[in-house]
């Protein structure tokens, strides 16, 4: 069964500061590989995705993520924090082909300090 | 990207009733739905898939006689609580998928419910 690790539970950083949160897999293959990011009681949207080819992929809102097959891995990563940025992140695990029934991680709390 | 809208964005109801979740596809036909559940401060659950026309499948651990699916034409599912106790109170959120979406399934905002 598939598994997705998310170790860091909260960060936070200031603003401007750079970002890193970090996502293990557990999948048999490759896998589709996903971000979300929830503000408190709102749905989730989707910052970036993974299916193949190029393993940096962009996002919205400035994101990026790098799939890193050896070390199953799909860091997300922002160069400079904003504010607005605060919220609740998390690191989704699709089957492909499966019709994108995912498993979540536990989710990264992200703080951001002014 | 495709539209996906959850009515009612909140609702509280009292415990002993039953209380109806509805999922729309806005602007495209959902073969699947998938109906997720999220305590407070914890990571979405997936409770069951939902094939157009067809019975859901629930993970295992979720009652399907408490949380009844129905899934009868492409742009609409629904998710009714049965019986509902107050630990039943959680984040329902559901999402959509269909073969000409094939590469992700779009999220409805989630239905906040209470029992009080």
């Amino acid at each position: 069964a598939q598994s997705v690790t998310q170790p860091d539970i909260h960060i936070t950083v200031s603003e401007g500061a750079s970002l890193e949160l970090r996502c293990n897999y557990s999948y048999g293959a490759t896998p589709y590989l996903f971000w979300y990011v929830q503000s408190p009681g709102q749905g989730l949207q989707l910052l970036l995705k993974y299916f193949s080819g190029d393993t940096l992929v962009q996002g919205i809102k400035g994101f990026e993520a790098e799939f890193k097959r050896s070390q199953s891995s799909f860091n997300l990563r922002k160069p400079s924090v904003h504010w607005s940025d605060a919220a609740e992140y998390f690191c989704a695990v699709g089957e492909p082909g499966g019709g994108n029934k995912l498993t979540f991680g536990t989710g990264t709390q992200l703080k951001v300090e002014l | 990207g495709a539209v996906v809208s959850q009515h009612p964005s909140w609702v509280i109801c009292k415990s002993g009733t039953s209380v109806k979740i509805e999922c729309r596809s806005l602007d495209f036909q959902a073969t699947t739905m998938f109906w997720y559940r999220q305590f407070p401060k914890q990571s979405l659950m997936l409770m069951a898939t939902s094939n157009e026309g067809s019975k859901a499948t629930y993970e295992q651990g979720v009652e399907k006689d408490k949380f009844l699916i129905n899934h009868a034409s492409l742009t609409l599912s629904t998710l009714t609580v049965t019986s509902a106790h107050p630990e039943d109170s959680s984040f329902y959120i559901c999402s959509a998928w269909t073969a000409s979406t094939s590469t992700e399934a779009f999220f409805g905002q989630g239905t906040r419910l209470t029992v009080v």
